[in-house]
C-alpha cells in the first residue's frame, strides 16, 4: 500500500545531542510537511517543501532544520535538542492539488534526556 | 488569518449514544474542510472531507457538513463504538494564493472523546 513511513517511531537523545529523524512516502506526493505535536494539541507546522522548494514557518526556531534530497524522502535535523523538544513529529504529504488533502505518517515520539 | 475553533473537550459518552463535536471556522473564499481522527499513539488520519458549501462529507458512521452561512461543520455521529475514543481534529485547508500558502492546513485545537461500554 502506498503510505508515508517514519522511522524511527520512537527517538530518545541526550540533550544538545544532535539527532536526525526521517520521512518517506510512496504516494509521489509533491508537498512534504514537518509537524510538532505536543500532548494531543494541535499539529504546529515547522516547514513543508513544494518539490525541492523549502518553506519556513516564520516562528520555526534555528534548531530545526530540513532535507529532502529526492521526492520520496525528507529529513528532519535537530542541531541542539532542549528538554522543550520532546514531542511527536508528524510527517505528511500532499499532491498540491487545491484539495490540499494531506497524508500523515505514524510519528516519531522523541524523548530528550 | 484563517481560523478553526473546536468545542471543548474532554467529551464522554457511553457506547451506542449520539455524537456532536462542534467546529466552526474564519476564513477568506472558499477553504476546503477536513475531520482527521488520531488514535493513542498514532498519527492522524483523514475522517472525512468537503470541499464547497453544501457538500457532506461521511465515513465510518461519521458525518460533516460545509455551511457557509454558519462557517460551520460540525462532526456527528449517531451511535458511537469504544472503538471511536480518539482526539479528534477539525482543520481547514488554505485557498491557494501562490506562493508558499498552498496546500497549508491550520487545525483545531483538537477535543478528546472517550466512549465507554
Amino acid at each position: 500500500d502506498a503510505m508515508v513511513i517514519q522511522n524511527p517511531r520512537y527517538q530518545v537523545t541526550q540533550f544538545g545531542k544532535p539527532v536526525t529523524l526521517s520521512c518517506s512516502q510512496t504516494l509521489n506526493h509533491n508537498v512534504m510537511y514537518w509537524y510538532q505535536q505536543k500532548s494531543s494539541q494541535a499539529p504546529k507546522l515547522l516547514f513543508h517543501y513544494y518539490d525541492k522548494d523549502f518553506n519556513n514557518e516564520a516562528d520555526t526556531p534555528d534548531n530545526f532544520q530540513s532535507r529532502r534530497p529526492n521526492t520520496s524522502f525528507c529529513f528532519l535535523d535537530i542541531r541542539s535538542p532542549g528538554l522543550g523538544d520532546a514531542a511527536m513529529y508528524l510527517c505528511a504529504t500532499s499532491r498540491g492539488t487545491r484539495v490540499n488533502e494531506q497524508f500523515f505518517g505514524p510519528g516519531t515520539r522523541l524523548t530528550v534526556l | 488569518g484563517n481560523s478553526v475553533t473546536q468545542m471543548e473537550g474532554p467529551v464522554t459518552l457511553s457506547e451506542e449514544a449520539f455524537l456532536t463535536i462542534n467546529c466552526t471556522y474564519t476564513a477568506t473564499g472558499y477553504p476546503s474542510l477536513f475531520w482527521y481522527v488520531q488514535y493513542p499513539g498514532e498519527g492522524l488520519q483523514l475522517l472525512l472531507k468537503a470541499t464547497k458549501a453544501d457538500d457532506k462529507g461521511s465515513n465510518k458512521g461519521f458525518e460533516a457538513t460545509y455551511r457557509k452561512e454558519t462557517t460551520s461543520f460540525h462532526l456527528e455521529k449517531g451511535s458511537v463504538q469504544v472503538s471511536d475514543s480518539a482526539v479528534y481534529f477539525c482543520a481547514l485547508g488554505s485557498v491557494y494564493a501562490g506562493g508558499t500558502s498552498y496546500g497549508k492546513l491550520t487545525f483545531g485545537q483538537g477535543t478528546i472523546l472517550t466512549v465507554h461500554p
